[in-house]
């Protein structure tokens, strides 16, 4: 089992639809969980993270965790043609390592 | 606020010739610092990370160091470069005590293709 897996994609959602991106962990004992959008050519760059169980909101993005599944996700809600990237979900390992999933390729369809 | 600078940001270099990718980081104080690659279809694979000057822990034993001769500056070397060293060179930076929720910012990044 991979330490951390997203479904590599392309996820193809209409513009102004909710765009959800899944993400599993292996690690039982991880506490911190990172999500990063990097466009084509550049960074990865921070969007949310979220500890504790639940929803976490800012602007048009959710985070949402539940660490008794290892699963945690992104919601981005009113998809814009700009939020097409790839999304990138980390997770903190028991060793303070930071473990990043191969990325979901996400697709805003005008 | 925080700024961190990778150069070059594109380089072409031949097998076996030598690398110096650097990095810095302006508008904080002992920053950990990372050095990641990210190949072709692969994820982000850690190389290097680094708690203070001169301390360095190595991930992936391959032909590559890291040195970090300032607080905010890391680099990473080679001697001799492999065709499988082509990829985008990623450092980032966070603070706080290692080991606590920090998160990871970016640099710009250095695109290294290999010939």
């Amino acid at each position: 089992q991979k330490e951390v897996e997203q479904n590599s994609g392309p996820l193809s959602v209409p513009e102004g639809a909710i765009a959800s991106l899944n993400c599993t962990y292996s690690d039982r004992v991880s506490q911190s969980f990172f999500w990063y959008r990097q466009y084509s050519g550049k960074s990865p760059e921070l969007i949310m993270s979220i500890y504790s169980n639940g929803d976490k909101e800012d602007g048009r993005f959710t985070a949402q965790l539940n660490k008794a599944s290892q699963y945690v996700s992104l919601l981005i809600r009113d998809s814009q043609p700009s939020d097409s990237a790839t999304y990138l979900c980390a997770v903190r390992r028991r060793d303070d390592k930071i473990i990043f999933g191969k990325g979901t390729r996400l697709h805003i369809l005008p | 606020s925080q700024t961190i600078h990778q150069w070059p940001a594109t380089l072409v270099q031949p097998v076996g010739s030598p690398l110096s990718l650097e990095c810095t980081v302006e508008g904080t104080s002992n920053p950990n610092l990372y050095w990641y690659r990210q190949a072709a279809g692969r994820g982000l694979q850690l190389l290097f990370y680094s708690v203070g000057i001169g301390q360095i822990s190595s991930e992936v034993p391959q032909n590559l160091s890291a040195s970090r001769p300032q607080d905010r500056q890391f680099i990473l070397s080679s001697k001799k470069l492999l065709l499988s060293d082509s990829g985008f060179y990623l450092c980032a930076w966070s603070v706080g005590p290692w080991g606590s929720y920090n998160e990871q910012f970016f640099g710009p990044g250095t695109r290294l293709t290999v010939l």
